[in-house]
């Protein structure tokens, strides 16, 4: 049982490149979430998805898509990489809900130059 | 703007002592609260879910729910130099039929000092 599992671990972009992170969870959770979190920011909701097919907006969602490929895998794309979107990406998965506790993944380091 | 507002920190204790995290939050319909603890370039972990006023213990971690108050609390007794890491509180705050936002706040950087 592996959990939150999220490639790649690290990645260095260009400005202006695109990319793809990848998240899959093996606990049969319903909802997903990205994060990212920056220094003296916190953690910030970019998409999450409640179920299965579904897919709505968090906190700080331009400049990212999203895809809910399956129960299990929920991918963020960076279409056009910028600089401001430098930080360290977390995935989220939950039974179902806020009231749920959320397990994250181990995250992954993007820096774009 | 639904917010959540942590002690800034940094909190140093010295070993053995009790440490006190606090944590305010602006939406009065958040059913679900939360503590992670995060060591430095690892991802959030959970700690204590509390849903219900009053206190709730676990170990050494006991965490303090106040509705009214609009405010959760985290002590952790006999702190440890393994306790030393950064303290997430996180709140729900979606709305309706669509509870499935947590909103966290910056963290309280923990320092426990042997």
């Amino acid at each position: 049982n592996a959990g939150v599992t999220q490639t790649p671990k690290f990645q260095v972009l260009k400005t202006g490149q695109s990319m793809t992170l990848q998240c899959a969870q093996d606990m049969n959770h319903n909802s997903m979430y990205w994060y990212r979190q920056d220094p003296g920011m916190g953690l910030r909701l970019i998409y999450y998805s409640a179920s299965e097919g579904t897919t709505d907006k968090g906190e700080v969602p331009n400049g990212y898509n999203v895809s809910r490929l399956n129960k299990r895998e929920f991918s963020l794309r960076l279409e056009s990489a910028a600089p401001s979107q430098t930080s360290v990406y977390f995935c989220a998965s939950s039974v179902a809900g806020g009231l749920e506790t959320q397990y994250f993944g181990p995250g992954t380091r993007l820096t774009v130059l | 703007q639904k917010e959540v507002e942590q002690n800034s920190g940094p909190l140093s204790v010295p070993e053995g002592a009790i440490a006190s995290l606090n944590c305010t939050y602006s939406d009065r319909g958040s059913q679900s609260f939360f503590w992670y603890r995060q060591y430095s370039g690892k991802s959030p972990e959970l700690i204590m879910s509390i849903y219900s006023n009053g206190d709730k213990e676990d170990g050494r971690f006991t965490a303090q729910l106040n509705k009214a108050s609009q405010y959760v609390s985290l002590l952790i007794r006999d702190s440890q130099p393994s306790d030393s890491a950064t303290y997430l509180c996180a709140v729900n705050t979606g709305s309706g039929g669509s509870n499935y936002k947590l909103t966290f706040g910056k963290g309280t950087l923990l320092t426990v000092n042997p």
